[in-house]
């Protein structure tokens, strides 16, 4: 079965940026959705279709994709952003939703 | 404003049976495919089950697969989840998640879940 792979953590200073990685094999055929997740309460999306934004969703958050590797960028990191992030995809082959393990990220 | 609700979450001895169910508002529930995620305390998001708009195809995870069934009642605008056989490894937070429709198979709303607790 298909599986995406994230880093346990990211730690970045306030104002600096953030990028979270999903490896995935050949996950640039894929679509790839990012969630937020902060303590004690549900997800939200803050990327789908690899780089879009919905309505919301600031400018700051970016999402790409190729290859083997998605990624989330989150610029000009905030306080306010420090929560535990998932990439997701759609595994076509057996109609699954597969989600990646998270990456907590602490602002320092 | 789209709100899903859970309920009929609880304490059950493994072997033993619950259905969840989770009421939609705010959206037109039978234009979109509904999904069950569940999540252990602390640890991450796990997908348990997916339904289309009229519940005539289905998916589950393989850890789930002949143990639990999920429907739907567009009628009412709730969508369940029986969970029979139920094992120690099965509890965990579930929670009802929309998809956006828009192909990408994205989850756009979540309710805020319902705790089930499997005892040995």
């Amino acid at each position: 079965s298909y599986e995406l792979t994230q880093p346990p953590s990211v730690s970045v200073a306030p104002g600096e940026t953030a990028r979270i990685a999903c490896e995935g094999k050949n996950i640039g055929g894929r679509i790839v959705n990012w969630y937020r997740q902060k303590a004690g309460q549900a997800p939200v999306l803050v990327i789908s279709y690899d780089s879009d934004r919905p309505s919301g969703i600031p400018e700051r958050f970016s999402g790409s994709n190729s290859n083997n590797m998605a990624t989330l960028t989150i610029t000009w990191v905030e306080a306010g952003d420090e929560a535990d992030y998932y990439c997701h995809v759609w595994d076509g082959t057996n109609d699954h939703q597969i989600f990646g393990g998270g990456t907590k990220l602490t602002v320092l | 404003e789209v709100h899903l609700v859970e309920s009929g979450g609880g304490l059950r001895q493994s072997g033993g049976s619950l259905r969840l169910s989770c009421a939609g508002s705010g959206f037109n529930f039978r234009n979109y495919w509904m999904n069950w995620v569940r999540q252990v305390s602390g640890k991450g998001l796990v997908w348990v089950s997916r339904l289309n708009y009229d519940g005539s195809v289905s998916s589950y995870a393989d850890s789930v697969k002949g143990r639990f069934t999920i429907s739907r009642d567009n009628a009412k605008n709730i969508l369940y989840l029986q969970m029979n056989s139920l094992r120690v490894d099965d509890t965990a937070v579930y929670r009802c998640a929309r998809e956006d429709g828009a192909g990408a198979m994205a989850i756009d709303y979540w309710g805020r879940g319902t705790l089930v607790t499997v005892s040995s």
